[in-house]
């Protein structure tokens, strides 16, 4: 799996836009861009994942640049709920088993 | 909705004891994971299975080992805990697995946390 690198914190204010990074500039053109979330004393729980194209679902958007090499996961109204640890992984399939870094801490603030 | 469930939140137990964590899925999932969480090293790979009676070891198997009689129920065994195994146990699962290049998403429980004392 390639290796990813994310900002170790990043504030949000409540109701704005929250994007978090990611660089995983060694990917592999199988290798999906996955992002999970692990709020505090619970599972990490899948938020959304992509291979080229944008994605957008009920939680979040992906947008992947175009060489494939970064990735920003965009919760578009930040509640105080989305507080969390939020993991971005590449990996060829979710089957595999996942490879966690340290993640990005967000704070979401009233 | 998928549910991963694991036997217990918090559970006490005392060095040398052997200590069965279970986790059960309701959705037919192939392939089931056994990670544990530590502060500052993140989540670690212990064992997986992807079929019955199949196991694989992970990153970190020693002092563990794993069953698999059903496909719904994959187990965790520490034969002799000590308490460097104090840590959080999460379990998760997945659809498909690992030689289907399918992107599907793991599952995850809500955690066990084991204090050895």
């Amino acid at each position: 799996d390639a290796k990813t690198t994310q900002p170790p914190s990043m504030d949000c204010a409540e109701g704005r836009a929250a994007n978090l990074p990611c660089n995983h500039s060694t990917i592999s053109g199988n290798e999906y861009v996955y992002w999970y979330r692990q709020i505090h004393s619970q599972g990490p729980q899948y938020i959304i994942h992509g291979l080229k194209n944008n994605e957008t679902n009920e939680m979040a958007s992906l947008i992947i640049t175009e060489d494939r090499k970064s990735s920003t996961l965009i919760l578009p109204h930040a509640t105080l709920r989305d507080t969390a640890v939020y993991y971005c992984i590449a990996t060829p399939s979710g089957n595999t088993p996942l490879v966690f870094g340290k993640g990005t801490r967000l704070s979401v603030i009233a | 909705d998928v549910k991963v469930t694991q036997s217990s939140r918090y559970l006490v137990k005392r060095t040398g004891e052997k200590v069965f964590l279970e986790c059960v899925q309701d959705m037919d999932h192939e392939n089931m994971f056994w990670y544990r969480q530590d502060p500052g090293l993140g989540l670690r790979l212990i064992y997986f299975s992807y079929d019955v009676k199949m196991k694989e070891k992970g990153d970190i198997p020693e002092g563990y080992s794993v069953s698999r009689e059903k496909k719904e129920r994959f187990s965790l065994i520490l034969e002799s805990a000590s308490t460097n195994q104090t840590s959080m146990y999460l379990c998760a699962s997945s659809l498909l697995g690992p030689w289907r290049e399918v992107p599907h998403e793991q599952f995850f429980g809500p955690g066990t946390r084991l204090t050895v004392l």
